[in-house]
């Protein structure tokens, strides 16, 4: 079975500085998905990015970088310089690798971050 | 573009009254979703279709959940009859053809049932 395990329930910044939210994943597949999702107070799910396992290259994106490492079942989530804006829970997901037609996410529990002037 | 529609936004009801929720996925989609939110069991996945049909019902949690999507541009979630632990947010979510599983969520029904 699947399963994703956000362990940093709650993480308090001060405005500018980085942080880094953890992600740590379990899957038999050889081959799969990772995603994070922002939530904002609103209550909406963002999508912010998908990952295949065959590319452990780390992405940046403006002020957000991830860092997928397949020896450790990680893939975690860097904002640099946080705003207040950053404000939200971010949940990271697991899905088989696409084969023509979707398949589900699992997610984990959420990191909530909260982020202050 | 629009994206993915839900109603009712937010809904009260009384425990054993029916409640349904509807969705439209984004044109074009091939792949629906309805998931849970909790505070106790975080956002789990309720059941999700196909090209309209249902894939995977495991996550429903009982009888009085049930789905149904009669058309490539609709889906309803009902429960009959409600509980107040029925009380969460209920996503929709949809998927297009080649997106690699990326799924686009609505904005959420807010349902309380007391």
């Amino acid at each position: 079975a699947q399963k994703v395990t956000q362990a940093q329930t709650e993480i308090s910044v001060v405005e500018k500085e980085d942080v880094t939210l953890d992600c740590v994943y379990e899957t038999r597949d050889t081959t799969y998905y990772l995603f994070w999702y922002k939530q904002p107070p609103s209550g909406e799910l963002v999508f912010l990015i998908r990952r295949n396992s065959f590319d452990e290259q780390n992405e940046i994106s403006g002020r957000y970088s991830w860092n997928f490492q397949k020896s450790t079942s990680s893939f975690n989530f860097t904002i640099t310089a946080s705003q207040v804006v950053d404000s939200a829970v971010y949940f990271c997901a697991l899905s088989d690798l696409y084969t023509g037609t979707a398949s589900k996410l699992t997610f984990g529990t959420g990191t909530r971050l909260q982020v202050t002037l | 573009d629009a994206g993915v529609i839900q109603s009712p936004r937010h809904e009260v009801t009384e425990m054993g009254q029916e409640v349904t929720l509807r969705c439209k996925p984004i044109s074009g989609h091939n792949s629906l979703f309805w998931y849970r939110q909790t505070m106790m069991r975080g956002l789990e996945l309720l059941i999700y279709f196909n090209n309209n049909v249902p894939i995977d019902d495991s996550g429903m949690p009982e009888d009085r959940f049930s789905a149904k999507m009669p058309n490539a541009s609709f889906s309803t979630l009902k429960i009959q009859p409600s509980e107040p632990r029925d009380s969460a947010v209920y996503f929709c979510a949809s998927s297009p053809p080649g997106a690699g599983n990326t799924i686009y969520f609505g904005e959420g029904s807010w349902l309380t049932v007391v």
